[in-house]
């Protein structure tokens, strides 16, 4: 069972370049975010999506597009990279079949960012 | 709002010393409480949760009590191997359906020989 999986672990951009980080899952949940992981700050959500065709925005969006046309994937998307966006990204799951019970996150192993 | 604070890091201890890694709380209503870790080169990995006031929540020798009279929920081990170190985050998620967990800033363990 892979479960998370991102793409690619590190990456280096130039300012005002675009990327899309992958992220998949095959555990089947319907639930998906991406996180930023800052030193010092730890994780601040940028978007999350609770179910196909549906994202929201979180803390801290700007900067940043999603999509999920499918349950499995859920790419994040810098249109114009900016130094500001270096950081870790990590994309997470969780199945939430049952309202109001608190089934754990899954965390892939993350992708390095670097824009310079 | 919703928010999670943890003391400062990083920790060092040595090897079988006793842990504990401070983790206080502020939201509205009944929050359901976790420990992540994050070992190095890895995503966070869910270590113990608890849902309600006095649930104790443990695993791999760790644990944490939810004490809702002084907002706390923090992380002990009596006896901490290397294998222990590692970056742990506090979180919370608080009722009514709320999607999203709003984690602490995270506290590196070392744990030397």
């Amino acid at each position: 069972n892979a479960g998370v999986t991102q793409t690619p672990k590190f990456r280096i951009l130039k300012i005002g370049q675009s990327m899309t980080l992958q992220c998949t899952q095959d555990m089947n949940h319907n639930y998906m975010y991406w996180y930023r992981q800052d030193p010092g700050m730890g994780l601040k959500l940028i978007y999350y999506s609770v179910g196909a065709g549906i994202t929201d925005k979180g803390e801290v969006p700007n900067g940043y597009n999603v999509s999920r046309s499918t349950t499995e994937d859920f790419p994040l998307r810098l249109e114009l990279a900016a130094p500001s966006q270096t950081s870790v990204y990590f994309c997470a799951s969780t199945s939430r079949a049952v309202p109001g019970t608190n089934e754990k996150l899954f965390f892939g192993s993350g992708t390095q960012l670097s824009v310079l | 709002g919703n928010s999670v604070t943890q003391m400062e890091g990083p920790v060092t201890l040595s090897e079988e010393a006793f842990l504990t890694i401070n983790c206080t709380y502020t939201a509205t209503g009944y929050p359901s409480l976790f420990w992540y870790v994050q070992y190095p080169g890895e995503g966070l990995q869910l270590l113990l949760k608890a849902t309600k006031a006095d649930d104790k929540g443990s695993n791999k020798g760790f644990e944490a009590t939810y004490r809702k009279e002084t907002t706390s929920f923090h992380l002990e081990k009596g006896s901490v191997q290397v294998s222990d170190s590692a970056v742990y985050f506090c979180a919370l998620r608080t009722q009514g359906g709320s999607e999203k967990l709003v984690f602490g800033k995270g506290t590196k363990l070392t744990v030397n020989p």
